[in-house]
């Protein structure tokens, strides 16, 4: 699955910091820019999401920035809570259906 | 609430002994679908319905099949197990109408292959 990069693979973070974890793709057909956070023994949850046609979106303390010419986009979390700590996918999307996964990255936000 | 469902949570099946995993939803979704992720990997799509219209991935093994009955629920028949498929199967459904690509995710069943 080499067509989505996800990066870091681990991160730590102390509490109250941002957290940032960025996501480059290869495919310009990918249409949906998701970011899912799965927990321990559960499935992925939709965190938020971003369409192609703006470069940001914003709900609560959860940013994503994306970059078109660049294909990347990233998730930002602010004041990173331990209740955080998960492992996010970002999950790229092309035809409605077809969804890619990045390999994840482990957060760990330090109380 | 509305929701996806799996079970069992857990299954322990024998080397070539066939197994079937279900999912159910309450969401009236018409698309599902089946990942498998192995042990602190990502999420790999497998197939998914698009109301009755099977769409196979080209890189999922013949191995794995699935049955979609009715809009509710989805069947994954493994009809000879391997020591690699042990992983977590993972069922999702989302909405193909009002342009949302949203996918429910169920809690997933794991899999031990002895």
């Amino acid at each position: 699955q080499q067509q989505v990069k996800q990066s870091p693979q681990s991160l730590i973070v102390q509490k109250g910091g941002i957290s940032i974890i960025n996501c480059a793709y290869e495919n310009t057909a990918f249409d949906y820019f998701p970011w899912y956070q799965q927990f321990p023994g559960k499935g992925p949850a939709l965190l938020i999401a971003i369409r192609p046609d703006v470069s940001e979106k914003k709900e609560g303390r959860f940013t994503i920035s994306f970059n078109k010419s660049a294909k990347q986009f990233s998730l930002h979390i602010m004041d990173s809570q331990p209740g955080d700590s998960a492992t996010y996918f970002c999950a790229p999307l092309s035809g409605g259906f077809k969804t890619i996964f990045g390999a994840g990255t482990r957060l760990f936000v330090k109380a | 609430d509305a929701m996806v469902i799996q079970n069992p949570r857990y299954q322990v099946t024998q080397f070539g002994k066939p197994v079937t995993l279900s999912c159910s939803q309450t969401l009236n979704h018409n698309v599902m679908y089946w990942y498998q992720q192995k042990s602190s990997q990502a999420p790999k799509l497998l197939f998914h319905y698009y109301d009755k219209d099977f769409n196979n991935e080209a890189d999922t093994p013949d191995n794995f099949q699935s049955r979609r009955p009715n809009t509710s629920f989805c069947f994954l028949d493994i009809r000879s197990p391997g020591l690699g498929d042990a992983a977590m199967y993972l069922c999702a459904t989302s909405i193909s109408r009002g342009g949302s690509y949203e996918q429910y995710f169920g809690p997933g069943t794991r899999l031990t292959v002895t």
